[in-house]
């Protein structure tokens, strides 16, 4: 049971570069989110997907945006990486929302130089 | 917007002894309630959660949490800890409308947990 997958687990990015965060859920989840955790701050949304063909903000979307390329896959993607962004991002997925548990994926530690 | 406070960033209990991790919400119309653990070096899973019904809500791990509407609480328990419980906990809400708000989970900044021996 493979559930939710992030890769990769670790990435180092200089200032300015891109890269493309990769999650995938094997559930048949309507909905898909991307958090991150940062120390004394809890875990805050970037974007999720209520379902297939949608997208939404959260409560920290700059600097990012997400695809949801089929029902599978939903992708963050960091276009100019900044300091500010160093942070473990999580991906979740749920079968709706409103008081459906979340699975989420190991994580993926980012670091920006 | 939903806001959640979970009190002591830090807490520590002797092995054996009570559990409690306290959580209160700010919202005029009684959110859906979790509370997620995080193991070291691992995503969040669920403990419990409150939608509806019985306000006593029983968990995995022996974990329990009790809804008070008129405290705004969600404490978290267990009577006796374990080693095995040393983690990060969270508290969360979210809107029970089916609105964007019931896709947005607010999370409180979690509590660390140390069982001593």
């Amino acid at each position: 049971n493979a559930g939710v997958t992030q890769t990769p687990k670790f990435q180092v990015l200089k200032t300015g570069q891109s890269m493309t965060l990769q999650c995938a859920q094997d559930m048949n989840h309507n909905s898909m989110y991307w958090y991150r955790q940062d120390p004394g701050m809890g875990l805050r949304l970037i974007y999720y997907s209520a379902s297939e063909g949608t997208t939404d903000k959260g409560e920290v979307p700059n600097g990012y945006n997400v695809s949801r390329l089929n029902k599978r896959e939903f992708s963050l993607r960091l276009e100019s990486a900044a300091p500010s962004q160093t942070s473990v991002y999580f991906c979740a997925s749920s079968g709706r929302g409103g008081g459906e548990k979340l699975f989420f994926g190991s994580g993926t530690q980012l670091s920006v130089l | 917007a939903q806001s959640v406070t979970q009190l002591g960033s830090h807490v520590s209990v002797s092995e054996g002894a009570l559990v409690l991790l306290r959580c209160n919400y700010s919202s005029s119309v009684p959110p859906y309630l979790f509370w997620y653990v995080q193991y070291p070096n691992q995503g969040l899973q669920l403990l419990l959660k409150y939608t509806t019904g019985a306000t006593l809500v029983k968990g995995i791990n022996g974990f329990e949490a009790e809804f008070k509407k008129s405290e705004t609480s969600f404490h978290l328990t267990k009577p006796s800890a374990h080693m095995s419980d040393a983690a990060e906990y969270f508290c969360a809400v979210s809107d029970r409308n089916t609105g964007a708000g019931s896709y947005q989970l607010t999370f409180g900044k979690g509590t660390k947990l140390s069982v001593i021996p």
